[in-house]
């Protein structure tokens, strides 16, 4: 149990264009889901945490209008990179936790942005 | 502030055990949590230990100490598979994840 699926895998997209990656719980509900982003050899840093059926909350120094996120139902949630720049090329990966605050978090398996 | 520590980069031999240690200060506390990540992957869930003690899952056990705020992973007959980062992580008082840097462990034949 507790599978989290995340799509695409990977994207390669001009500079400019917007690029959306879905993040979907196949087993369980998840009422809250989480956005990260990792650079390569540095650790995990929380983008975003959202709550099906509200706003997302962002962390301090993310630009809520360029990452997008839509957490519509219990089982998908969605992130929209607004007008990719090639800095914002990086492995974004969400999770997913079910109704309790203290269940643990499951990820998907990531998907990696190039923006050329 | 919130932190947590962990050793860079461990690096042991096949068949044998290694102690990965964390330890954390957090606003609160609701339990302390290790992932593995292999490189390139997402992270993939191991434990978690809220209860001062010993939790064994097979090869992998992990033990906390709520009043010395730390927490150990211990992996037992180590494989090549094994070498990943592992990364602690403590839950505070609002249920945000506090996440270390990681310990990279290599392992050598």
């Amino acid at each position: 149990g507790a599978v989290v699926s995340q799509h695409p895998s990977w994207v390669i997209c001009k500079s400019g264009t917007s690029v959306k990656i879905e993040c979907r719980s196949l087993d369980f509900q998840a009422t809250t889901m989480f956005w990260y982003r990792q650079f390569p050899k540095q650790s995990l840093m929380l983008m975003a945490t959202s709550n099906e059926g509200s706003k997302a909350t962002y962390e301090q120094g993310v630009e809520k209008d360029k990452f997008l996120i839509n957490h519509a139902s219990l089982t998908l949630s969605t992130l929209t990179v607004t007008s990719a720049h090639p800095e914002d090329s990086s492995f974004y990966i969400c999770s997913a936790r079910g109704g309790s605050p203290q269940e643990t978090q499951y990820f998907g398996p990531g998907t990696r942005l190039l923006v050329l | 502030g919130q932190n947590i520590d962990q050793p860079t980069e461990m690096t042991a031999t096949e068949g044998a055990i290694v102690q990965i240690n964390c330890t954390y200060q957090t606003s609160g506390f609701n339990g302390l949590f290790w992932y593995q990540q292999h490189a390139g992957e997402a992270p993939t869930f191991l434990s978690y230990n809220v209860l001062d003690g010993l939790e064994e899952k097979g090869r992998f056990s992990s033990f906390l100490s709520r009043s010395k705020g730390y927490s150990y992973l211990l992996l037992k007959e180590l494989q090549m598979k094994d070498s990943a980062s592992y990364l602690c992580a403590a839950m505070d008082s609002n249920y945000q994840l506090i996440w270390g840097a990681g310990t990279k462990l290599i392992i050598k034949p």
